[in-house]
């Protein structure tokens, strides 16, 4: 089993400023299918980034994803409020199990 | 519109069974892998259980492996899943989720539920 780990924990910043989220993996992350996920509280988990770097349907441009093998980073170029949530690394490659990492909190500075 | 919704949760006593439902809707329901994602209360994401569009790949976690059971009616365009011996590390809100590629069991999850709580408590 892949076993990936989020840094930091919690990202204190303010709005308008770059968000830098890592993921990493134990082992190799088959053909980086890595993706990352928002979720705000009270509402299901959204899809930001698949492939390590492709943004999903109407997921804005200032997210960007990037990263291969066992390390991967989301960036958020200019955090707008919406933005502060918790966001999720996930692996696909190891069919068939897959798994999420812990999780980093975005809060307001 | 491309649609998730669970049942089926509810409160059960520790040792118990409860069979969790995801009906499905605006999508060809057979071409895709579904998965259950699990969050217990203030934790993270974890994903408990993935079928694909035929059956054919089916996956569990190590925490629910040998208790749980996934299935998939392709003609009610509904997912399961059949929970048994049921402790209270079990207790959360269960999501359905739909891949985003059709006919791969590998890939990231588009669609999402907005959950059904278990709750395992005496």
């Amino acid at each position: 089993e892949i076993v990936l780990t989020q840094s930091p924990g919690t990202l204190s910043l303010s709005p308008g400023e770059r968000a830098t989220l890592s993921c990493r993996a134990s082992q190799s992350v088959t053909s980086s299918y890595l993706a990352w996920y928002q979720q705000k509280p009270g509402q299901a988990p959204r899809l930001l980034i698949y492939s390590a770097s492709s943004r999903a349907t109407g997921i804005p441009d200032r997210f960007s994803g990037s990263g291969s093998g066992t390390d991967f980073t989301l960036t958020i170029s200019r955090l707008e409020p919406e933005d502060f949530a918790v966001y999720y690394c996930q692996q696909y490659g190891s069919s068939p199990i897959l798994t999420f990492g812990p999780g980093t909190k975005v809060d307001i500075k | 519109e491309v649609q998730l919704v669970e049942s089926g949760g509810g409160l059960v006593q520790p040792g118990g069974s409860l069979r969790l439902s995801c009906a499905a809707s605006g999508f060809t329901f057979n071409d895709y892998t579904l998965h259950w994602v699990r969050q217990a209360p203030g934790k993270g994401l974890e994903w408990v259980s993935g079928v694909s569009w035929n059956s054919g790949t089916i996956g569990y976690a190590d925490s629910v492996k040998g208790r749980f059971t996934i299935s998939r009616d392709n003609a009610k365009n509904s997912l399961y899943l059949q929970m048994n011996s049921l402790r209270a590390d079990d207790t959360a809100l269960y999501y359905c989720a739909k891949n985003l590629w059709s006919s791969y069991y590998r890939s990231a999850m588009d669609v999402w539920g907005q959950g059904t709580t278990v709750t395992v408590s005496s």
